[in-house]
């Protein structure tokens, strides 16, 4: 049963910093390109940030490109999303999401997302 | 980037009945490559994360009941809910995978 488990999240003051995880379990991490999508409660979806299988490729939104930093770790089959110089508006819920196959960004799985809260 | 539209913001429809929720794109999604459109369809519940219903616009995945069906091509897209179930109530969203990612602003059904 693949299984994503996203930790880290928390309460930080504007312009602190934040590492946020995603644990992975139940397929092969490397055969996927790996997301983090956030969403403000009750609001839409916005994707932040893309890995591929072997680290080697990322992607970012323009807004987030400079201050977050996506990689991972296969031996833990974990991926990591470093967000620095955070802002009130980047409160939200981040989740962590696979992609289907290939390169396309279509997001089969997802994590049950953890809560940042940037606020002074 | 690709601007996501979707229509209308919010819909009842009684059970049984049918729900067609529309989503436009601001340029054509359709992939010269292999001539599908890069057109993807999540379901939210409250208090959970999306599901992926459907993707390359007409293909569902293998969890999702073919009431729902999804339809269309370069930037106008319909998902449509057969005989509509009380576990249908959801936000739906559309997202576009043509060039990074895109989501509509999400559609909100309910029950009449």
């Amino acid at each position: 049963e693949v299984q994503l488990v996203e930790s880290g999240g928390g309460l930080v003051q504007p312009g602190g910093s934040l590492r946020l995880s995603c644990a992975a379990s139940g397929f092969i991490s490397t055969s996927h390109w790996m997301h983090w999508v956030r969403q403000v409660p009750g609001k839409g979806l916005v994707w932040v940030s893309r890995i591929n299988g072997d680290g080697g490729t990322t992607n970012y939104a323009d807004s987030v490109r400079g201050r977050f930093t996506i990689s991972r770790d296969n031996a833990k089959n974990t991926v990591y999303l470093q967000m620095n110089s955070l802002r009130a508006e980047e409160s939200a819920v981040y989740y962590c999401a696979r992609g289907l196959y290939g390169g396309a960004s279509v997001f089969d799985y997802w994590g049950q997302g953890s809560l940042v809260t940037v606020s002074s | 980037d690709i601007v996501m539209t979707q229509s209308p913001d919010s819909l009842a429809v009684s059970l049984g009945e049918r729900a067609t929720i529309n989503c436009k794109s601001s340029q054509s999604v359709l992939y010269s490559s292999n001539n599908k459109n890069c057109l993807a369809w999540y379901q939210q519940k409250p208090g959970q994360p999306p599901k992926l219903l459907i993707y390359w616009a007409s293909t569902r995945e293998s969890w999702v009941p073919d009431r729902f069906s999804g339809s269309g091509s370069g930037t106008d897209f319909t998902l449509t809910i057969s005989n509509l179930q009380a576990e249908d109530v959801a936000v739906y969203y559309c997202q576009q995978y043509y060039s990074s990612a895109t989501f509509g602003q999400g559609t909100r059904l309910e029950i009449k």
